[in-house]
């Protein structure tokens, strides 16, 4: 069956820009929206944004300009960059897969945690 | 502040029905599909209800999704220690033109 996994460093500092890639095995990447969705210690779910595996993508507003997705469908594999962080970056960051551009996420990365600090 | 209004905790015994709310506005549930996962400690989310009441393979039918204007619901009936954990709402905001997420229900099974 299809599974996800997240990977990136896990320490970033603050300013700078922090990357992480979602490795899909078991399954296409085309055909589907991929998704990057973060929980900060303690909290609820923050949507991220999503990338077709066209290329096109929608953000969450409350992070446009600093959040760019992008895919590679020759790797199966797509990818998160988000500049200028804070310690308010600091979250697990999750990938999921789509099944349309409503949030339907019917597969799940296990996670990764990304602290932003110095 | 959360887009979706969710209880921060609800608790019910074994055995016990248990409804979690998941309120929101006419430009998200008002208009479009909820979706309900379940997130069990320290483990990824998991979906658990689509387009409002549709069960993914493998959700036992003791779980159960309803919709009525701009709230939604979600059931869960013969309450087992296994389902303790955090569920959160979700839909499509027309407005934010985005995802938006509920603040999460804390359910536990005393």
């Amino acid at each position: 069956q299809v599974q996800l996994q997240e990977s990136g460093p896990g320490l970033v500092k603050p300013s700078e820009t922090l990357s992480l890639t979602c490795t899909v095995s078991g399954g296409p990447i085309i055909s589907y929206y991929w998704s990057w969705i973060r929980q900060p210690p303690g909290k609820g779910l923050e949507w991220i944004g999503y990338i077709l595996y066209s290329g096109s993508t929608k953000y969450n507003p409350s992070l446009r300009g600093r959040v760019t997705i992008s895919v590679d469908t020759s790797k199966n594999h797509f990818s998160l960059k988000l500049s200028s962080v804070t310690a308010a970056d600091t979250a697990v960051y999750y990938c999921a897969r789509d099944r349309d551009s409503s949030p339907y996420m019917d597969v799940w990365g296990k996670g990764t945690t990304v602290t932003v600090s110095s | 502040q959360s887009v979706l209004t969710q209880p921060p905790s609800a608790s019910g015994t074994p055995g016990q029905r248990v409804t979690i709310s998941c309120s929101g506005s006419s430009s998200n549930i008002g208009s479009n599909y909820v979706y309900w996962y379940q997130q069990l400690p320290g483990t990824a989310p998991k979906l658990l209800m689509y387009r409002n009441d549709q069960r993914p393979s493998g959700v036992p039918d003791r779980f159960s999704g309803s919709k009525s204007g701009t709230s939604a619901s979600l059931a869960i009936s013969g309450l087992r220690s296994e389902d303790e954990a955090d569920y959160y709402c979700a839909a499509w905001d027309d407005s934010l033109s985005g995802r938006v997420f509920g603040g999460g229900t804390k359910l536990t099974v005393l």
